[in-house]
Parts: C-alpha cells; sequence; structure tokens
C-alpha cells in the first residue's frame, strides 16, 4: 500500500516571501501521479498542481512550483511570492498508474501573514 | 465551469437514524468518490465508483454504503448513524483513473 506523509502540520510565511512545503511517498510502482491540493477555509479543495512521475521536467503553474525527486520519493511544494489568498491547507497525493484511488497526506496548514 | 454539489453543507442528525448524502457533478465524469476528512487524519476514502451501479470499497468502508444508479449522482449512506461518523464529508469526480479529481464544498455531519 502507497503511503504519503507530511511532515509539517502547520507552516506561516510572510506575504510576498518563498515557502516550501514538504512531501514523501512510498511506492513500489515505477508510474504514477502525485499532486497538490489546496484546500482554502470553508471553500473547496482545489487542485494545485500535477506531476507525472514518467517526467523528469518538475511541473510549474505560475507562483506553483515541485522538486520532484523520484529516487528519493520525494515531491515537495514551492510557492513563490506568497499571498494572502494562499492561507489554505494543503495536501499532497499519489495516484498509482492504474488505481482510481488518491491516496492523501495528512496536510499542512499555511498561514501567510500580511 | 465544472460544478460538483452535495445535498447539505451542514447535517445534524441522532444516533440510529439513517443518513443519505448526495452528491451530484455535471461533468459527465466516469468515477465518484467519497471521502470522509477529520483533523490530523487527512483524507480517507469509504467508496468510489467507476460506473452506474457499480462500487468499490475503499479505506473504510465499514457503517457506509453506497448507490449510484445514474451517472451524475453518487450517494453515501449511513444506515445506523453513531457518533464516530462525524465529520465532514467530500465528494469528488473525475473523468479518468489518476486524472484530477473535483471536489464539492462538504457536508458537515454531526451525530448526536
Amino acid at each position: 500500500a502507497q503511503t504519503v506523509t507530511q511532515s509539517q502540520p502547520e507552516m506561516s510565511v510572510q506575504e510576498a516571501e518563498t515557502v516550501t512545503l514538504s512531501c514523501t511517498y512510498d511506492t513500489s510502482e515505477s508510474n504514477y501521479y502525485l499532486f497538490w491540493y489546496k484546500q482554502p477555509p470553508s471553500r473547496q479543495m482545489i487542485l494545485v498542481i500535477r506531476q507525472e512521475a514518467y517526467k523528469q521536467q518538475n511541473a510549474t503553474e505560475n507562483r506553483f512550483s515541485v522538486n520532484f525527486q523520484k529516487a528519493a520519493k520525494s515531491f515537495s511544494l514551492k510557492i513563490s511570492d506568497s499571498q494572502l489568498g494562499d492561507t489554505a491547507m494543503y495536501f499532497c497525493a499519489f495516484s498509482g498508474a492504474g488505481s482510481y484511488q488518491l491516496t492523501f497526506g495528512k496536510g499542512t496548514k499555511l498561514s501567510v501573514i500580511p | 465551469d465544472v460544478k460538483v454539489t452535495q445535498s447539505s453543507r451542514y447535517l445534524v442528525k441522532r444516533t440510529g437514524e439513517k443518513v443519505f448524502l448526495e452528491c451530484v457533478q455535471d461533468m459527465d465524469h466516469e468515477n465518484m468518490f467519497w471521502y470522509r476528512q477529520d483533523p490530523g487524519l487527512g483524507l480517507r476514502l469509504i467508496y468510489f465508483s467507476y460506473d452506474v451501479k457499480m462500487k468499490e470499497k475503499g479505506d473504510i468502508p465499514e457503517g457506509y454504503s453506497v448507490s449510484r444508479e445514474k451517472k451524475e449522482r453518487f450517494s453515501l449512506i449511513l444506515e445506523s448513524a453513531s457518533t464516530n461518523q462525524t465529520s465532514m464529508y467530500l465528494c469528488a469526480s473525475s473523468l479518468y483513473r489518476f486524472d484530477e479529481q473535483f471536489f464539492g464544498p462538504g457536508t458537515r455531519l454531526t451525530v448526536l
């Protein structure tokens, strides 16, 4: 069974600064997908960024980028130029290539401080 | 704009009651999911469905059942609610396996 570990239950960052959220996972599969989801307070969960394991290049979406280290089974999220609207719970998730299921980490609560 | 809706944002029920949570998606997605979200535990999959009338158990199916009679609708049923089922319930849908999942707003269920 796959496991996803987020070692930072809570983090804070000053507005306009950069912050990195950590995620490690455990799997024996060679092909899989990794995701970061964001859940703002009292709002719906949305996808931030997705990485396919067979792609060497790290995914980026505007101010959000990942550092995907396949050998180390690490998938961290970097948020640049943090904004107040980035305050949210962030969940790292894993999906095996043949699977319907997402396995989620326990989440990191990020607070952006003005 | 893609949309997943859930029948209630907040629900209060008594122990032993039968509870229905409804989820509807308008994206013609094949796959639908029910998760339970608890502080410090993240999201845990209860059941999912990859086609009409098809269902598969997730990680924590005990005490729950599901129904999918139409493609767009996926229901979670608590046959006899218990206090340890007090939680946030999230519904999601996706088009393909290992694809992005789109989430509903959640139902916060309290069982007294």
